[in-house]
Order: structure tokens, then sequence, then C-alpha cells
């Protein structure tokens, strides 16, 4: 089993729409969590990060649920600016990084 | 703002030849990442360091070595470059390794 499981999608959406992303990680001493933005031919860049209380950011939240060991990304109202892959990071502490593959979004008008 | 530059955005070397890529980050981090990116298989730990002068193996060091010699500075190093290195390669720094690391804009490689 991966270390850190994606649906490499594409999920193709309506502008509009509301969109869910799953990330399930195998380690359960995992310890903190990211969602990251990549667009085409770009660098990652950090979406937000994942409390376990889950958190907010405008059009974006971000759950964790430690006792079934995945993140959960949602998007409200997909504007075609969210088009890109989404990418779900893990860190078990020290040197213990890995990142997913990715989910691919695709909004169309 | 944290700036994270690389050396080159397109290299292209052939079989056998030695390249450098270059990483410089600007914010004092203490911890600078090598990855490499390739369809399907995500990114990937080659090398990072968490000091000058100390490195630590990632996931795929064989056939990559690296350098710090200066905080600010990461580098990465094939010594006899091979065909399957040809991808992109991505410099990240972060304050600590369990915290937001910042990417450069990475290199893509390709080894003829």
């Amino acid at each position: 089993r991966k270390e850190v499981e994606q649906d490499p999608g594409p999920f193709n959406v309506p502008e509009g729409a509301t969109v869910a992303f799953n990330c399930t990680y195998s380690n359960s001493a995992s310890q903190s969590f990211f969602w990251y933005r990549q667009d085409c031919r770009k660098e990652p860049k950090l979406l937000m990060s994942v409390y376990s209380s889950g958190n907010e950011d405008g059009r974006f939240t971000a759950q964790l649920n430690r006792a079934s060991q995945y993140i959960s990304l949602l998007i409200r109202d997909s504007k075609l600016s969210d088009s890109a892959t989404y990418l779900c990071v893990v860190n078990r502490g020290y040197q213990k990084v890995t990142f997913g593959t990715g989910t691919k979004l695709q909004v169309i008008p | 703002d944290v700036k994270v530059t690389q050396s080159s955005r397109y290299l292209v070397k052939r079989t056998g030849e030695k390249v450098f890529l270059e990483c410089v980050q600007d914010m004092d981090h203490e911890n600078m990442f090598w990855y490499r990116q390739d369809p399907g298989l995500g990114l990937r730990l080659i090398y990072f360091s968490y000091d000058v002068k100390m490195k630590e193996k990632g996931d795929i060091p064989e056939g990559y070595s690296v350098s710090r010699e200066k905080k600010e500075r990461f580098s990465l190093i094939l010594e006899s470059a091979s065909t399957n290195q040809t991808s992109m390669y991505l410099c990240a720094s972060s304050f600590l390794t369990d915290r937001e690391q910042y990417f450069g804009p990475g290199t893509r490689l390709t080894v003829l």
C-alpha cells in the first residue's frame, strides 16, 4: 500500500460547482498535513495546512480524519482559475515527508 | 516572501556528463530539499540538508550527490548523467522539517 494515495482524476466540474478530494495515508504516526496546488509546468505552492479541528480559507475547506486516516479538500463555487493539480502532503516528523501523486481538477466554463 | 531560485529552467546534457543544479533561498531556512518529479510518480525526495555541510539521503539518492557549503545554497550533482535521470528537478526550503516547504521554479533536465 502506498504511503499516501490520491485519486488522480481528472475531475471535470462546471464553474460554480462544489468538488471534494480525499487523500488517504497509511502511517498512523503522521503528524502534519498539507494541501499544495501545482499549476501545469509550475512548482507546487502551499494551499493550506490541515488541522485536526478542520480549517477554512475562503472557498476552501480542509479536514483531517485521524481515525480513518484521510484528509480532504473541499472547494466551493469552483472558478476556472482553480484548474490545477492538488497535491496531498503527509509529514511523519523529521525527514519523513511524502507527497501524493496529485489529483487533477479541470473547471469547465 | 520566500524566494527560492534555481540556476536553470531547462537543461540538455549528454549521457556521461557531470551535471550541477544549483538552488538558492533567501529566507535563512535551515532545511533544503531536492526532489524529482515524474508523471505518475509524483515528487520523490532525492536528498535533503538540515544544516550547512549536513545531508541526508532521501528515497532515491542513487546516482546523485549534494553539497551545502553555505546556508542559502544547496547543489545537486549528477556525477555521470544517464537517460533515466531525465526529469523535472525541484528544490525546496523550509524553516522546520515538519512545516510547509517553498519550492523553486524547477529545472527540466533532458539527458540524451
